[in-house]
Parts: C-alpha cells; sequence; structure tokens
C-alpha cells in the first residue's frame, strides 16, 4: 500500500521569504515517484515538481525545489522567496511503480501575507 | 498548447437523471483517469483506463461508468446521480510510463439536487 502523510493543516509565511512544507511518504515498492501539486482558490490542480526515487540529486524547477530524504522517507517542498500568488492549497503524491493510482496526502494550505 | 479539457466546469443538476462530464486531452497519453475530491477526504481514483478499450475501477468506483474508445477522450458517466455524488472532478492523464507526471483538467463542480 502506498501512503502520504501531510502533518501541517496550515501554514503562514511572508512575502519574500522561504517556507518548507512536510511530507512523508510509505510504501514498498523500490522505484516511485513523488510530486507535488498546487491548487489556488480557483480549483485547478497545477503540477509543480517531480522526483524519482532514484534521482541521485534533489528536484528543482524555479523557485520550487524538493528535499528528498530517502532513508526518512520525507520529501518536503521548498518554496523560496514566497508571493503572494503562492497562496494556495499543496498536495504531495506518490505513485509506485507497480500502482497505477496517484496517492495524495490531505494537503497543505499556504497563505502568504503581505 | 499540452492540456487536458473538461466540459462542464459547473453543473447543477437534480437526482436521477443521466449526464456525462467529457475530458479529452491532446498529449497522445495511454493513461487517463477520473479522480473526485472532497472535503476531508482528499482526492481518490474513480476509474482509469490504461489505453482504448482498457478500464479498471479505482477506489471509488460505484455509481460510475467510463467508456475509452479514442485514446483522446475518456467520459464520466453518472448514470443516476445522487446527492453523495455532490463533488469536484478532474480528469487526468499521463504518458505510459509508470513514473511519469499526471496532468490534471480544470476540474468539474457537480451539485447534484
Amino acid at each position: 500500500a502506498q501512503k502520504i502523510t501531510q502533518t501541517q493543516p496550515g501554514m503562514f509565511v511572508q512575502e519574500k521569504e522561504a517556507v518548507t512544507l512536510d511530507c512523508t511518504y510509505d510504501t514498498s515498492d523500490p522505484s516511485y515517484g513523488l510530486f507535488w501539486y498546487k491548487q489556488p482558490s480557483s480549483g485547478e490542480m497545477i503540477f509543480l515538481i517531480y522526483q524519482g526515487s532514484y534521482d541521485q540529486q534533489n528536484a528543482t524547477e524555479g523557485r520550487y525545489s524538493l528535499n528528498f530524504q530517502k532513508a526518512r522517507k520525507s520529501a518536503n517542498l521548498v518554496i523560496s522567496a514566497s508571493q503572494l500568488g503562492d497562496s494556495a492549497m499543496y498536495f504531495c503524491a506518490m505513485r509506485g511503480s507497480g500502482y497505477s493510482t496517484l496517492t495524495f496526502g490531505k494537503g497543505t494550505m499556504l497563505l502568504v501575507s503581505p | 498548447e499540452a492540456q487536458v479539457t473538461q466540459n462542464p466546469r459547473y453543473l447543477i443538476t437534480v437526482t436521477g437523471k443521466k449526464l456525462t462530464v467529457t475530458c479529452s486531452q491532446n498529449m497522445n497519453h495511454e493513461y487517463m483517469s477520473w479522480y473526485r475530491q472532497d472535503p476531508g477526504l482528499g482526492l481518490r481514483q474513480i476509474y482509469y483506463s490504461m489505453n482504448v478499450e482498457v478500464t479498471d475501477k479505482g477506489d471509488v468506483p460505484e455509481g460510475y461508468k467510463v467508456s475509452r474508445k479514442e485514446k483522446r477522450n475518456f467520459p464520466l458517466i453518472l448514470e443516476s446521480p445522487s446527492p453523495n455524488q455532490t463533488s469536484l472532478y478532474f480528469c487526468a492523464s499521463r504518458a505510459g510510463g509508470a513514473l511519469e507526471t499526471q496532468y490534471f483538467g480544470p476540474g468539474t463542480r457537480l451539485l447534484v439536487l
């Protein structure tokens, strides 16, 4: 079975500061992918960043980076220099190579203040 | 532009009136899925399709039907909607590799009265 845990229901951050959103996972699959999605209030699900379990380096995409610690089974999202437009719900998700389903965490609501 | 489209975006209907939510992708993806998102329950997979004419149940398939007659389209059918199917629905697609990124449509907000 696959499981994703996001322990932070909500986070507050000031504009231009960095913020880390936590994600831990559990799977017995040796090969898996970890994904982060952003869901603004308008509702769409926007793909942000991907990390493969065998990737040697942490993934980065612009202001987003993934702090991947395989031994701890954690895949935290780091957003540098927060912007007001970053206010949204953020979901961590995973899929093992033996699964068709993308398993999601419950999400973290991020609010960026001026 | 590579995208997944869904229609309608918003729908209000009454119990028992059959409806179809269409989904189309232009990325030539093999895999397509339907999810529903409910407060406190997160996103749950309803059905998925690995290719044309190949579909399988996800975690919450009861009350839904799907078909995959063409690679680009994957409609979701509610034969007799009930109020507990009020939800936000997402269609998604990805390429065939097991660890490929899944891309979501804009969502369909359904209210069943």
